[in-house]
Parts: C-alpha cells; structure tokens; sequence
C-alpha cells in the first residue's frame, strides 16, 4: 500500500515563527500536493509539484512556499505563521502522468492538525 | 470548473444499502466523476470514477444518468465504518491539472 506520512499530526507554533511541514511517499510517486482544510470550508488546494523541483500555486497559496528538492518529499512553508493559518493541513500524492490525468488517484496523509497562537 | 451539489448529512441503517446522490447538471462532455470519502481523523481516500457507464469495484459502485447530469454512489451494504464524509469531484482531465473538493455529504451510519 502507498505510504504517505505526514512528520507531525499536531503542532502548536507562535504568530511570527517560520514553520516547516513535512510530507514524505513511499512509492515513487511523480505528483505531490498540499491542501488545507477549514471547518465549512472543505478542502483548499495550497501548492503542487509534479516533479522534483517544480511548484505550481494552487488556490489559495498567499502566505506559503513549498520545496521538492527530492521526489519523496514535498515540504510546506509558513516564512511567518499567522493566526489564519491555523488549519488542518493535508498532504497527498499521486502516480498517474500527466496524459492519463483520468485515472488520478489521490493518496492522503492523515494530516497535520498547526494552531498558531 | 464545473460544479457539483450534494446534500450536506444522510443518514442510513447498518447493513441497509446507501445511495448518495451528486447533481452535476453543468458537466461538460469531458468531465469525469470521482469520488473520495474521508473517515473521522484521517485524510480522504479515493473510492471510484466513471465517465459515462456504471463503475464496480469493491469499496462501492457508481451510477451514471444517461444524461450525466446526476450521479449516485451506492455502497452495498453499510457498515458502521463507513461513516464519513463522502465527495463527490468533477475533473476535465484536459483541463483541470487539480482536484478540486467541494464539501461533501456526511453520512452517519446508525447501528
């Protein structure tokens, strides 16, 4: 099975810190994303990779950067930590090529719960 | 993107089947119909997609209009695991380079 793990299911940080999350697959996967998600708000789409160093913004990337120095791993940065930030953040992966975009199947970590006080 | 609606919380009875319905009725021609659901303190997981005909696999089966309009996800026979909120996604994979989750339907499954 696709392993994705997500290095911190809570963290707590102070307004101003910069904040480092890490996500790392076990399977080789080409395409790595960060989502949020927010109470009555679903899912967010922050920033993707679809290969080692790139990034695209998705939705909502004001506040973030990202790096993928290495396929495996798909790093999400908060250069200052705002209290708006606090959030459930997710990390998700997945194989298909970019020709075959139909059959993409995301695969999620369980999550990294960051309050920012 | 075009957009989906689904009902915000259904409810349904152990071991009965369950029908969760997606109304899509601006989907394009090249809009195919994905489905995660996302368990209590986990991330989502992938279920199903189709584009026109009706999908099989073993988590549930999906049911297509012919006017492709109007979607159904049917699980079988439910089980109290299966409580979570279920999503239902619509990507042009010509055009849409991401998924895009709306807000689901939460199901509680009452034992």
């Amino acid at each position: 099975d696709v392993k994705v793990t997500q290095s911190s299911r809570y963290l707590v940080k102070r307004t101003g810190e910069k904040v480092f999350l890490e996500c790392v697959q076990d399977m080789d996967h080409e395409n790595m994303f960060w989502y949020r998600q927010d109470p009555g708000l679903g899912l967010r789409l922050i920033y993707f990779s679809y290969d080692v160093k790139m990034k695209e913004k998705g939705d909502i990337p004001e506040g973030y950067s990202v790096s993928r120095e290495k396929k495996e791993r798909f790093s999400l940065i908060l250069e200052s930590a705002s209290t708006n930030q606090t959030s459930m953040y997710l990390c998700a992966s997945s194989l298909t090529p970019r020709d075959r975009r139909e059959d993409e199947k995301l695969f999620f970590g369980s999550g990294t719960q960051l309050s920012v006080l | 993107d075009a957009k989906t609606t689904q009902p915000n919380s259904m409810e349904s009875n152990e071991e009965e089947p369950v029908h969760l319905p997606c109304n899509h009725s601006t989907i394009s021609g090249t809009d195919y119909i994905h489905w995660y659901r996302q368990l209590p303190s986990q991330g989502p997981e992938y279920v199903i997609h189709g584009l026109t005909s009706n999908v099989n696999n073993r988590m549930a089966s999906l049911a297509i209009a012919e006017d492709r309009k109007s979607s159904t996800l049917i699980l079988h026979r439910a089980t109290l695991r299966d409580a979570a909120v279920y999503y239902c996604i619509l990507r042009d994979p010509g055009l849409d380079d991401k998924i895009i989750f709306g807000k689901g339907t939460r199901l509680h499954i009452l034992p």
